[in-house]
């Protein structure tokens, strides 16, 4: 059963760079049959999604996230990352990984998730 | 980018009742639209994908139609563990996905 964990600081200060990192355990990140995302959730609101990334370091952005944003892969740990600079309070969410399935192309939908993450940005 | 809109906002059902939640899209996703379930305190796991297929995990009750820019989904009758907050994503027109803004089903 694969499971997928985020880890990283649950608090940032602005303008800082917000670090996350997704193990996956169960099963490869290294399959080109899926891809790896990651969704954040604003305490009570909807789900938005940032972006994803192939095992081979392919990546796609949210274009109104796109020039915060970076996503990187560690195949050898089976792990993939997020970064996100210049936060500001709006960016204080849960942040998910997950992965992508049932895609055309880059274009999917998740059918794992990690548990989530609270990241609060604040002073 | 395609904005999905979910209504109602709230659905209040008792157990046994039918439930129907609608997402629209602001243009054509064809059949590429998904649905999940979100408890409190959980993550969202995939209900539905491509509009009809039920994922892993969910009972016949649950079932999806629609295509274009209207589709629907539909709790047959509702058990107390369909209670929950539902959202629609697609993936037909991207990057970005989207997602709607939810419904929460609810407890009469």
């Amino acid at each position: 059963q694969l499971q997928m964990q985020e880890s990283g600081p649950g608090l940032e200060k602005p303008s800082e760079t917000l670090s996350l990192t997704c193990t996956v355990s169960g099963g490869s990140i290294s399959t080109s049959s899926h891809y790896w995302g990651w969704i954040r959730q604003p305490p009570g609101k909807g789900l938005e999604w940032i972006g994803s990334i192939s095992y081979s370091g392919s990546t796609y952005y949210n274009p109104s996230l796109k020039s915060r944003v970076t996503l990187s892969v560690d195949t050898s740990k089976n792990q993939f990352s997020l970064e996100l600079s210049f936060v500001t309070a709006a960016d204080t969410a849960v942040y998910y990984c997950a992965r992508g399935s049932y895609c055309s192309g880059a274009s999917c939908y998740y059918d794992y998730w990690g548990q989530g993450t609270l990241v609060t940005v604040s002073s | 980018e395609i904005v999905l809109t979910q209504s109602p906002a709230t659905l209040s059902l008792s157990p046994g009742e039918r439930a129907t939640l609608s997402c629209r899209a602001s243009q054509s996703v064809s059949s590429y639209l998904a649905w999940y379930q979100q408890k409190p305190g959980q993550a969202p796991r995939l209900l539905i994908y491509d509009t009809t297929n039920r994922a892993t995990g969910f009972p016949a009750r649950f079932s999806g139609s629609g295509s274009g820019t209207d589709f629907t989904l539909t709790i047959s009758s509702l058990e107390p563990e369909d209670f929950a907050v539902y959202y629609c994503q697609q993936r037909s027109n991207w990057p970005p996905l989207t997602f709607g803004g939810g419904t929460k089903v609810e407890i009469k």
